[in-house]
């Protein structure tokens, strides 16, 4: 089955900890993005990739960190610099390609992580 | 700045019921204007897809309308099921602004 998985489903964190958070695809995307969404609000860009080896900030990058090793593979680490990092986090990817605008190809969802802090 | 606002905030309607949903936003220069949905605790489906050159879109019950002029797109539900219900968010993608800019969503109750 093609598509995108997130695990885990649910994390605690603790004051002053790091987590990270997995997402992985199967779909040959090239960009793959994380959102943050937290109730009755629409979803907020986290970071992005369009490339392996390179990602870019989006519009709430403070307090969190990604990588890009490989292409199927976009992990997102929520650092103790988050303040407040209780939210419903869900991983994304689509077919464009590096240069293009994102957002002009369906965007491909995981299940989402739910982290609270305790 | 595109901002997507999505009214009302909650729906609930009986079955059998036709209705529409309602997007506005306030770049009328975009790319695309795409639905999703969202059942509680999952993540997004992609549901309809309209490019900027388009009217309308079609799959199933489902019908997706745009009107760049207006800054206004509605979600058509033919016949509404129990199993419509979940939470509906548009989102667009305009010139200048290199992502996706969702709505809160539209919570909807279809009820037997």
């Amino acid at each position: 089955d093609g598509g995108i998985t997130q695990s885990p489903k649910y994390l605690f964190r603790k004051e002053g900890q790091n987590v990270t958070l997995s997402c992985e695809q199967n779909l040959n995307h090239d960009a793959m993005y994380w959102y943050r969404q937290d109730p009755g609000q629409g979803l907020r860009l986290i970071y992005y990739s369009q490339i392996v080896n390179d990602f870019q900030k989006g519009d709430i990058a403070e307090g969190y960190s990604v990588s890009r090793e490989k292409k199927e593979s976009f992990p997102l680490t929520v650092t103790s610099a988050q303040k407040n990092p209780t939210a419903f986090y869900l991983c994304a990817s689509s077919a464009e390609t590096s240069g293009s605008l994102l957002g002009t190809d369906t965007q491909y969802f995981g299940p989402g992580t739910r982290l609270t802090v305790l | 700045k595109q901002e997507v606002t999505q009214i009302p905030a909650a729906l609930s309607v009986p079955e059998g019921e036709n209705l529409v949903l309602n997007c506005s936003f306030t770049d009328s220069a975009i790319y695309n204007l795409q639905w999703f949905r969202q059942d509680p605790g999952k993540g997004l489906t992609s549901l309809l897809l309209i490019q900027s050159s388009q009217r309308e879109q079609t799959s199933g019950r489902l019908n997706a309308s745009l009107d760049k002029s207006s800054g206004r797109s509605t979600l058509y539900i033919a016949a509404s099921q129990p199993g419509d219900s979940a939470t509906y968010l548009c989102a667009s993608v305009s010139r200048g602004y290199n992502k996706l800019i969702f709505g809160a969503g539209t919570r909807l109750a279809v009820h037997p």
